[in-house]
């Protein structure tokens, strides 16, 4: 059974591009949430989907923008980098309804992708 | 709304006893605990769904106070494997907001 999965593994940028970072969910799981953490700090929550669609933002500007896909996979997309952008991204991943019908909120990640801006 | 984490940081040697404590200022419905070595993802230990309810993982375990609006975890006769941050995280609005986490040294 697959974990969750990210791509790429590590990313280096410049100020002012745009980045791309793509996320796997666990086989069964259909919610996929992104964190930003930074060095010596917490996950930081950005955004969650389920169903194609943003279901809950965390407090981060606009140029952070994602996309869940019908096979449940996500893109997180960071536009105009900035260097305090420079971070682990992780994907995590979760399934609204367990079989017996039960809401769990277990989520599990996946290894992350470190995102430098020079 | 970021639970607050305490201690900041722990060193212990192997064997010995831990506890880490998460509260919230605000209604707790839900705490999540898990554990991330350095360089590695966060990997999940337990949730605790309700007041009172009290959880373990091999030698972990963990404890809700909803009351209290807060949740600890108990690591008993410590294992050079436990080393590494563990972060509570709690449900806010259908999202999980996690503490700073907990540095956690096991010396041999």
């Amino acid at each position: 059974d697959a974990g969750v999965t990210q791509s790429p593994t590590h990313l280096i940028k410049t100020r002012g591009q745009q980045v791309t970072l793509r996320c796997s969910p666990k086989s069964g799981h259909d919610t996929v949430s992104w964190y930003q953490q930074a060095l010596g700090q917490g996950p930081q929550f950005i955004f969650q989907y389920y169903e194609e669609e943003e279901r809950q933002r965390g407090n981060f500007p606009d140029r952070f923008s994602g996309h869940q896909f019908p096979n449940y996979s996500s893109e997180l997309n960071v536009n105009a980098l900035l260097l305090g952008d420079s971070a682990l991204y992780l994907c995590a991943s979760s399934w609204r309804l367990a079989s017996g019908g039960v809401r769990t909120d277990t989520q599990y990640f996946g290894p992350g992708t470190r995102l430098t801006v020079l | 709304q970021q639970p607050v984490q305490s201690p900041q940081a722990v060193i212990l040697r192997e064997g010995e006893d831990a506890v880490i404590n998460c509260s919230s200022s605000k209604a707790l419905y839900s705490v999540h605990w898990y554990r991330q070595k350095h360089g590695e993802a966060p990997v999940f230990l337990m949730i605790l769904l309700k007041g009172g309810e009290q959880k373990g993982h091999e030698k972990i375990s963990a404890s809700f106070n909803e009351k209290k609006q807060q949740s600890s975890l108990y690591l008993t006769a410590s294992q050079l494997s436990y080393s590494g941050t563990y972060f509570c995280g709690t449900k806010v609005d259908d999202k999980i907001i996690f503490g700073k986490g907990t540095r956690l040294h096991i010396l041999p």
